[in-house]
């Protein structure tokens, strides 16, 4: 079975910094997807940024990057220039390649951002 | 585009009651998600549909939840009897490509 861990309960950062927040994974499998996910304090899960296994490029969304290392099975995010609203836990994914399979969730970071 | 849409967003609960969750998923997605979401965890998944048919259930205590979604659109999770264990957020999401879920803003169940 597939499994994703975040070993950081909570990171903080000064706003203008930037910060990594570290996800490994452990999978037989060699088509998958990984996702970051934040959580506002509304609850909503919003998917910030996607990386598709087969791709060695590494995603980027404006101020948020992912370093993938496959080999390392190692998904860690980036957070450039951390604004105020970045605050929030954040939450690592995984899903099999299988079309509409389920999202398997890490156990999330806590994200404090400091003016 | 509307979003996921979940109601209630707050429900407080005896247990031994019954209790039930709406989602209604983005236009067009034909894959939706139940997912559980206890207090500093990440969500794990109740159950998921394709259309009309729960294609993955294995997760969804079957002797207290149960879930329809009929005419492949929106859904509704059901807890009856509800127990203190239950209390949780529930979420649910949608998705076309499976490219990436779209989440509701869940519903937090408190049972006491």
């Amino acid at each position: 079975a597939q499994t994703v861990t975040q070993s950081q309960p909570e990171m903080s950062v000064q706003e203008a910094e930037t910060v990594t927040l570290s996800c490994t994974y452990d999978t037989s499998e060699s088509d998958y997807y990984l996702f970051w996910y934040k959580q506002p304090p509304s609850r909503q899960m919003i998917l910030v940024i996607r990386q598709e296994a087969y791709k060695q490029q590494n995603a980027t969304e404006n101020r948020f990057s992912v370093n993938f290392q496959k080999a390392a099975k190692s998904f860690s995010l980036k957070i450039s220039d951390s604004q105020l609203g970045d605050a929030a836990m954040y939450f690592c994914a995984y899903r099999s390649g299988l079309n509409t399979d389920k999202l398997i969730f890490g156990t999330g970071t806590r994200l404090q951002v400091f003016p | 585009e509307a979003g996921v849409v979940q109601s209630p967003r707050y429900k407080i609960i005896e247990k031994k009651q019954p209790v039930a969750f709406w989602c209604n998923p983005i236009s067009g997605h034909n894959t939706l998600y139940w997912y559980r979401q206890n207090l500093g965890q990440g969500p794990e998944l109740l159950i998921r549909y394709e259309n009309e048919e729960a294609v993955d259930d294995s997760q969804l205590p079957k002797d207290r939840f149960s879930a329809e979604r009929l005419k492949g659109v929106d859904s509704t999770l059901k807890i009856q009897p509800a127990e203190l264990g239950d209390s949780a957020v529930y979420l649910c999401a949608s998705t076309r490509t499976g490219a990436g879920a779209f989440f509701g803003q869940g519903t937090r169940l408190t049972v006491v």
